[in-house]
């Protein structure tokens, strides 16, 4: 089967660098994405991961490491509107499917 | 561009009464997907289609119907709803079904089942 496991909640503070892990398990990999998802707003796409390494686009990176089943989202000089959830999904089974399986959410408040 | 649109935006219905939610995209979009998100159990897939004019059953398809009868309209139908279908629904598209595809999101269609 298919799983996956985030934190649910994490605190951090402006200016600072957060860290929010992600790992899974899957019968076959076809990458990892992230979404962002503001309180009563749609998800949004982040990044999408399906080699190994960290991929930087502007104060977001994400990491992948396919043998250890684990990615995580680097928010580097956070700023009040990154206070969101941040979802976390794999692609279920074939490749040839956009069938997404997500993780519940992790909801990041950042304070002053 | 509008890209995603869903219809309503909310809505309260009566258990056992049937209703239709719509999602449209103008995006010529080949993929379409329904969510719904509940509280502690993040997005979950219902049901998808990978091209007009087929579909296919995603997570949780009990209780949903669906039909692509065109690339743009994909309504989802509960046809006797129950109050454990109170949740938030989503409409997504992809270009393609293809796994690589990011996926947009629609606004939502927050239901109350009583």
């Amino acid at each position: 089967g298919q799983n996956i496991d985030q934190p649910t909640e994490m605190t951090a503070t402006e200016g600072a660098i957060v860290q929010i892990n992600c790992t899974y398990q899957t019968s076959g990999f076809n990458g990892l994405f992230w979404y962002q998802q503001h309180a009563g707003e749609a998800p949004t796409f982040l990044s999408y991961n399906v080699l190994d390494g960290l991929e930087e686009k502007g104060r977001f990176s994400s990491f992948l490491s396919r043998s250890k089943g684990y990615s995580y989202l680097l928010l580097k000089e956070l700023q009040m509107k990154d206070s969101a959830s941040y979802l976390c999904a794999v692609p279920s089974g074939s490749g040839n499917t956009g069938k997404l399986i997500f993780g519940q959410g992790t909801t990041l408040q950042v304070k002053p | 561009t509008a890209g995603i649109t869903q219809a309503p935006t909310s809505q309260i219905l009566a258990a056992g009464r049937s209703m239709t939610l719509r999602c449209t995209q103008d995006m010529r979009h080949n993929a379409m997907y329904w969510y719904r998100q509940d509280l502690g159990l993040g997005l979950r897939l219902i049901h998808y289609s990978n091209t007009a004019g087929t579909t296919g059953k995603g997570e949780v398809p009990d209780g949903y119907s669906v039909s692509r009868a065109n690339t743009d309209d994909f309504p989802l139908t509960l046809a006797s709803a129950v109050p454990s279908q109170t949740s938030v629904y989503f409409c997504a598209s992809s270009p393609t079904p293809h796994s690589y595809n990011e996926q947009f999101f629609g606004p939502g269609t927050r239901l109350t089942v009583l």
